[in-house]
């Protein structure tokens, strides 16, 4: 099929570091991506990796790709109550027109 | 720039009622879409085009139509609202000359029909 799939809710506590994983379908996706949405308003990209490197990092964040296992992390070093989102994983579609299949979301609540 | 603007932000309907959702870009980009989010499903595609005058289905597109005018523009419309689009809409759009085609998203839309 072609669910991407994440789980659905992370709890962690400020400063610790959180780890956001999923699960892509298509092995030909070029870039992989991760979307945070704060409530109330649209996504925004944080970071994408191109499906050629295994490892990306950017400040505090380290994305992770296992293309074998179709495997996409986020890694957010040192959580901060400002992380507290919802973060979506994409991976681009074939066909043209820049289009993307989203993941479920996955609820991060960072906790004092 | 604005960016991705959608109007309204907040809507009631009733059953069988119509409306259009407005998106609006004004970032050049020729690629735009329009995205339905309904809690743990993620975002699903309901209609994209590629530029002026081209659109084309995405994964949900039963119940909507689009229309792409000029390349500002991009309006979502429901002809017969059931209960099932009470949702939250997102525009977005992106460019094809974008190096990792990056989409940029408006701040939504929340249609509930009842």
């Amino acid at each position: 099929g072609e669910d991407v799939e994440q789980s659905l809710f992370l709890s962690v506590r400020e400063g610790d570091s959180s780890v956001i994983n999923c699960t892509y379908t298509d092995s030909s996706s070029t870039y992989l991506y991760w979307y945070k949405q704060e409530p109330g308003a649209g996504l925004q990209l944080l970071t994408y990796i191109f499906s050629n490197m295994d490892m990306k990092q950017d400040q505090r964040l380290t994305v992770l790709l296992n293309k074998k296992d179709k495997h996409l992390s986020l890694r957010i070093a040192d959580t901060q109550t400002g992380d507290s989102a919802i973060y979506f994983c994409a991976e681009s579609r074939p066909g043209g027109g820049n289009k993307l299949t989203f993941g479920t979301g996955t609820q991060l609540k960072v906790e004092l | 720039n604005a960016g991705v603007t959608q109007t309204p932000k907040f809507r009631i309907l009733k059953i069988g009622q119509s409306m259009t959702l407005q998106c609006a870009q004004d970032m050049n980009h020729n690629y735009m879409y329009w995205y339905r989010q309904d809690p743990g499903m993620g975002l699903k595609l309901i209609y994209y085009s590629v530029g002026a005058g081209i659109t084309d289905k995405g994964e949900v597109p039963n119940g909507y139509n689009v229309s792409r005018s000029t390349t500002e523009d991009f309006p979502l419309r429901l002809e017969l609202a059931a209960p099932s689009q009470t949702s939250v809409y997102f525009c977005a759009s992106s460019s094809p000359k974008s190096s990792y085609n990056e989409q940029f998203f408006g701040p939504g839309t929340r249609l509930t029909v009842l």
